[in-house]
C-alpha cells in the first residue's frame, strides 16, 4: 500500500526566500507524481506533473524533481511570495489508485 | 470547459439520513475518484473506478457506497450518515493510460452532518 508523506507540514519564510517543499512514498513503483496547491476552503490546482521517465518539470518559479530509487519528489519554490502562501499537496500514481500527502502549510510573509 | 462537476457545493444533513453525491467529468476519462479531507489529514481515497460498471475500495470506504453506471458520472452514496463523515468530499478524474496522466479535480463538496 502507497503512502505518502510531506515534511514540513508548514512553513513560513520571508519573502523573496527560496524554498523547498518535500515529498516521499514508500512503493518505488510509481508511474507518476503531481504537485497540488490548495488554497484555504478552495479545490486543488495543479501545478506540475512529472511522468516516471522524467526527473524534473519546470513552471516558471517552480521546479519539481523525481527520484523514484530514493521514493522521493522536491517541489522548489523560487523567490518566494505572499501570493504563494497556500498547502501544497503531492500525489502519486500506482496503477489505478491515486494517494496524496498530508500537505505543507506555506505561509511567505511580507 | 467544465471539467470536473460536484453536486452539490454544500449540503447539511441530520445523522442517520442518506444522500448521494454527484460526479459528473465531460473528458470522456476512464478513472474517477472520491476523497475526503479533513483537517491536518490531506486526502485520504474513499472509493474509485477504472470504467464504467466497475468499483474498487481505498482507503476509507467504510460507509460509503458508490456506482459508475455511466462512464461520464461516479456517485458516491452514505446510506446512513454519521457524524464523523463531517468532511469535504472531493472527485478527480484522468485518463487511462501511463504517460501525461493528468489528474483533474472538482470543487468539492462540503458535508455536515449534526
Amino acid at each position: 500500500k502507497q503512502e505518502v508523506t510531506q515534511i514540513p507540514a508548514a512553513l513560513s519564510v520571508p519573502e523573496g526566500e527560496n524554498l523547498v517543499l518535500n515529498c516521499s512514498f514508500t512503493d518505488s513503483a510509481i508511474y507518476n507524481l503531481q504537485w497540488f496547491r490548495q488554497d484555504p476552503g478552495k479545490g486543488l490546482t495543479s501545478l506540475l506533473l512529472i511522468q516516471s521517465s522524467q526527473r524534473e518539470q519546470t513552471s516558471g518559479r517552480l521546479n519539481a524533481s523525481l527520484d523514484k530509487s530514493s521514493g522521493r519528489s522536491t517541489l522548489y519554490i523560487a523567490a518566494s511570495q505572499p501570493g504563494d502562501s497556500a498547502t501544497y499537496l503531492c500525489a502519486a500514481y500506482n496503477n489505478n489508485d491515486m494517494r496524496f500527502g498530508a500537505g505543507t502549510r506555506l505561509t511567505v510573509k511580507p | 470547459n467544465a471539467g470536473v462537476t460536484q453536486t452539490p457545493k454544500f449540503r447539511v444533513l441530520k445523522t442517520g439520513q442518506s444522500m448521494t453525491l454527484l460526479c459528473a467529468q465531460d473528458m470522456n476519462h476512464e478513472y474517477m475518484y472520491w476523497y475526503r479531507q479533513d483537517p491536518g489529514m490531506g486526502l485520504r481515497l474513499i472509493h474509485y473506478s477504472v470504467g464504467e460498471g466497475t468499483t474498487a475500495k481505498g482507503e476509507v470506504p467504510d460507509g460509503y457506497n458508490v456506482s459508475r453506471l455511466k462512464k461520464q458520472n461516479f456517485l458516491l452514496g452514505l446510506e446512513s450518515a454519521a457524524p464523523s463523515q463531517t468532511s469535504v468530499y472531493f472527485c478527480a478524474s484522468r485518463s487511462f493510460g501511463r504517460q501525461r496522466t493528468e489528474a483533474f479535480f472538482g470543487q468539492g463538496t462540503r458535508l455536515t452532518v449534526v
